[in-house]
């Protein structure tokens, strides 16, 4: 089976950082994906890594560790449209299935 | 089109009733998906297509629930005689197969409400 955690809420301020940590227990791993929901629209892809390290794209930053099954989104410079609901997905040793864990609500306060 | 588009955006409908919902995936893409949403819970997995063809429909959570897919695109989902814990966000993804990474786009969902 799939095991997605995340922390269910975070608070921050305009201007700061947030780290998002997502830790998985599946059966095979073939790739760790970052999407962002503002309530009521699309999931929107962010980012996608499938070897250790770090990506970075803009102001936002995704780490893998697979050896700890952990990954984190970093976002920088905290803007109130970044106030939204963040999903971890886990595609498993299929191509092209996505485990989920339940989100986590940013809200940014000014 | 642009993107994933999904219709109706909203649905309200009384149980014992059946509801038809539509996706149609971005132009090109072979792969499609339908998840779930349900409040407080992640995104559960309900069917793949590649094509017109679903090697997995493990997601199902019951016979009531069925989907096809016609012509390699548009894909609707059935959901028959609903209940009361039908009521949930659903939605369709599409992807291009056949990249590495095979990147999931999101349509913004079907709200489905059963009275």
């Amino acid at each position: 089976g799939q095991n997605i955690d995340q922390p269910t809420e975070m608070t921050a301020t305009e201007g700061a950082i947030v780290q998002i940590n997502c830790t998985y227990q599946t059966s095979g791993f073939n790739g760790l994906f970052w999407y962002q929901q503002h309530a009521g629209e699309a999931p929107t892809f962010l980012s996608y890594n499938v070897l250790d390290g770090l990506e970075e794209k803009g102001r936002f930053s995704s780490f893998l560790s697979r050896s700890k099954g952990y990954s984190y989104l970093l976002l920088k410079e905290l803007q109130m449209k970044d106030s939204a609901s963040y999903l971890c997905a886990v595609r498993g040793s299929n191509d092209y299935k996505l485990s989920f864990g339940a989100g986590t609500t940013v809200t940014v306060r000014a | 089109g642009a993107g994933v588009s999904q219709s109706p955006s909203n649905k309200v409908t009384e149980k014992g009733k059946d509801v038809e919902l539509r996706c149609d995936p971005i132009s090109g893409h072979t792969a499609l998906y339908w998840y779930r949403q349900s409040l407080g819970q992640g995104l559960e997995f309900l069917i793949y297509f590649q094509g017109n063809s679903a090697p997995d429909k493990s997601g199902l959570p019951s016979d009531r629930f069925s989907a096809e897919r016609t012509g390699g695109s548009v894909s609707t989902l059935t959901i028959q005689r609903t209940q009361q814990e039908d009521s949930a966000v659903y939605l369709c993804a599409s992807s291009f197969q056949g990249s590495g990474s095979n990147i999931q786009y999101f349509g913004a969902g079907t709200r489905l409400s059963v009275l």
